[in-house]
């Protein structure tokens, strides 16, 4: 089966500008997670969608980000304005409906931000 | 919320010993501990996870324990070899379909 697909691999803006990632999770499954991972730590959720639903975004900086999952297929995460600590890599996973189960994420390759 | 911590952050052995990456975590309501790969490049992957209703589980050449009393769970990989080098992350969720709360991050070099 496909994997969880991202775009771009690679991204470097200058601070102040906008930016858009792009993930189309793998088929038919539910649940869709963006992630930020700063080098050296772990994964960090920022927003979590049940369908086209958010379910989690307590740790959206909404300020600045935003994310929306129409249809409940592909999601697009923004940044607008970067600021130099959103270099980072950005990470979506997604995993496969069934209430009761500890459903498996499975994670896209994400994509590298270099905020300068 | 929870706060999962994980030691050591880096990790040398030679290949064929074993590795041994330590978690602890804060919220007693955790229920699922799953561990992950990462590679230079790459996404995490799953290698192995753990259910609150459960003590030990084995794959192969890795295995989980869980304490729940302590709350620390641990990963063994016996036999390493060069290609168990990368990242390894810890990390812990209350219930099927949250979000998952990572730990730090273990950086395993496994020398020929």
């Amino acid at each position: 089966e496909a994997g969880v697909a991202q775009s771009p691999r690679y991204k470097i803006i200058e601070k102040r500008q906008s930016v858009a990632f792009w993930c189309n999770p793998i088929s038919g499954h539910a649940t869709l997670y963006w992630y930020q991972q700063i080098l050296g730590q772990g994964p960090k959720l920022l927003i979590q969608f049940q369908n086209n639903g958010v379910v989690d975004d307590s740790q959206l900086p909404k300020d600045r980000f935003s994310a929306e999952r129409l249809k409940g297929v592909d999601s697009t995460l923004k940044i607008q304005p970067a600021k130099l600590e959103d270099s980072a890599v950005y990470l979506c996973a997604s995993s496969p409906p069934g209430a009761g189960n500890y459903n498996e994420q499975f994670f896209g390759p994400g994509t590298r931000l270099t905020v300068l | 919320g929870e706060n999962v911590e994980q030691h050591p952050s880096t990790l040398s052995v030679q290949e064929g010993d074993s590795a041994v990456i330590k978690c602890t975590y804060s919220d007693s309501a955790s229920n699922y501990f799953p561990w992950y790969k990462q590679e230079l490049g790459k996404g995490p992957q799953l290698i192995i996870d753990i259910r609150s209703n459960v003590g030990e589980k084995k794959d192969q050449r890795i295995a989980v324990t869980l304490n729940k009393t302590a709350k620390h769970f641990s990963l063994h990989i016996t036999e390493t070899q060069p290609e168990d080098s990368a990242v390894y992350f810890c990390a812990a969720s209350i219930a099927s379909g949250y979000a998952l709360n990572f730990g730090k991050g273990t950086s395993l070099l496994v020398t020929p």
